[in-house]
């Protein structure tokens, strides 16, 4: 497999301009994770999706940001309008159940959106 | 708020040190437990996993990590870093009955050749 595919690796944009964010999860994971990281704080979930369904958004930072999963190998992150302080790394990672307890198993993160807002 | 915490923000080290990184949290119950590393400019690998069974848990690179189930605690260790250990460290955690992961702040360590 591929592993999970983020597009695209870079993306810099001015202040006000509509980003999407697009990932591919691994074939057969039904939960899908939207991260993002920036020095000051840290690695933060922003939504998760099962089965294409959101499950918790309570991550997303404000009704400029978005989410939508229409299949299970596609997912969006939208910010819309993107301001400066959304500048940070994307990070998209899927999985599936593999853990004790019918929990969830390992992470799989693909190789990050590196969003610079002007 | 129920969380993880990592001791350590920055360690420093010279190579052959031995590194022990500590990791806490703070959920009653089963837990599953993640030790992800981040190499500069990369995303995060796994390095190693604990579900149940034996609390001291061997990963990739020579790392090992234990678990301790009194101390809500789930310590990364290596007994001689290199060089090319230099990258961030996140502990994670998948708390009881939840299905989401819930990451530490990350500890960043430097190795000096």
């Amino acid at each position: 497999d591929a592993g999970v595919i983020q597009s695209p690796r870079h993306e810099v944009t001015e202040m006000g301009q509509e980003v999407t964010l697009r990932c591919k999860p691994i074939s057969g994971h039904d939960y899908l994770f939207w991260y993002r990281q920036t020095m000051m704080r840290g690695l933060e979930l922003l939504i998760y999706f099962n089965n294409n369904v959101p499950i918790d958004d309570s991550g997303m930072p404000e009704d400029r940001f978005s989410a939508k999963m229409p299949n299970a190998s596609f997912s969006t992150l939208k910010i819309q309008p993107s301001e400066p302080r959304d500048s940070a790394v994307y990070f998209c990672a899927s999985t599936s159940l593999g853990g004790t307890s019918g929990s969830i198993g390992e992470l799989f993160f693909g190789e990050g959106s590196r969003l610079t807002v002007l | 708020a129920q969380s993880v915490s990592q001791h350590n923000h920055h360690v420093i080290l010279s190579e052959a040190a031995s590194l022990e990184l500590g990791c806490n949290y703070s959920y009653g119950g089963t837990v599953n437990l993640f030790w992800y590393v981040q190499y500069p400019g990369q995303h995060l690998q796994l390095l190693l996993k604990y579900f149940s069974g034996d609390p001291l848990v061997k990963g990739i690179k020579g790392f090992e990590a234990e678990f301790i189930k009194s101390k809500f605690s789930f310590n990364l260790r290596k007994p001689s870093v290199q060089w090319s250990d230099t990258a961030e460290y996140f502990c994670a955690v998948i708390p009881p009955r939840r299905q989401n992961f819930v990451f530490g702040p990350g500890t960043r360590l430097s190795v000096l050749p």
